[in-house]
């Protein structure tokens, strides 16, 4: 059964600084891997999705990796902003639905 | 811009109430999913649905049913509601093995 972690489970950075947040998944026959934006008391916004074929997508100042045959993915964030405070999620896609890592919560101080 | 679309943001119910949480998808997907989320548990599976009138359970289905009477809804039914079901629910679609788009989430309180 697949499992998705993410660590660290709270970040907090001062404004400017790049960052990268890590997910790992214990079976590599993924389809796809996926990470999402959450605010406080909201849905959940897609950020980026890494199709099983690619290594890495990219989309303004976020950056995903994706390394199948070691279970990882990472989120870099570059030059962090107050506005990129949010939890952040990744999730795996394979034979079943997606499953979610329990994210990280990340703060960015002005 | 794609759009799912659940109905209620926050529904406060009375235990034993029957309940129903709706989902709209203007997008033609096939896929519908239904989600909980509690604080240190993370996103959870209640049931999924690849095609209309067709449904799985997911990881915890008890207490929930569902209905995907059109391709374009998904309704996740709890059949008599209990304080042990006050979360944050949050429904899904995706056509394939492609991106995943989430509605805004309903936060339910069972009283």
């Amino acid at each position: 059964k697949q499992e998705v972690t993410q660590i660290p489970a709270a970040l907090s950075v001062p404004e400017g600084e790049n960052l990268v947040l890590n997910c790992s998944f214990t079976d590599s026959a993924i389809y796809n891997l996926q990470w999402f934006r959450q605010d406080p008391g909201k849905g959940l916004t897609s950020l980026l999705l890494i199709q099983s074929s690619q290594r890495e997508q990219t989309s303004g100042r976020l950056n995903a990796s994706l390394d199948k045959s070691s279970g990882r993915s990472t989120l870099y964030i570059a030059a962090s902003q107050p506005g990129d405070s949010a939890t952040y999620l990744c999730a795996a896609s394979g034979n079943t639905p997606l499953v979610f890592g329990k994210g990280t919560r990340l703060s960015v101080i002005a | 811009d794609v759009k799912v679309t659940q109905s209620s943001r926050y529904l406060v119910k009375r235990t034993g109430e029957k309940v129903f949480l709706e989902c709209v998808q203007d997008m033609d997907h096939e896929n519908m999913f239904w989600y909980r989320q509690d604080p240190g548990l993370g996103l959870r599976l209640i049931y999924f649905s690849y095609d209309v009138k067709m449904k799985e359970k997911g990881d915890i289905p008890e207490g929930y049913s569902v209905s995907r009477e059109k391709k374009e809804r998904f309704s996740l039914i709890l059949e008599s509601a209990s304080t042990n079901q006050t979360s944050m629910y949050l429904c899904a679609s995706t056509r394939g093995r492609g991106e995943a788009f989430f509605g805004q989430g309903t936060r339910l309180t069972v009283v």
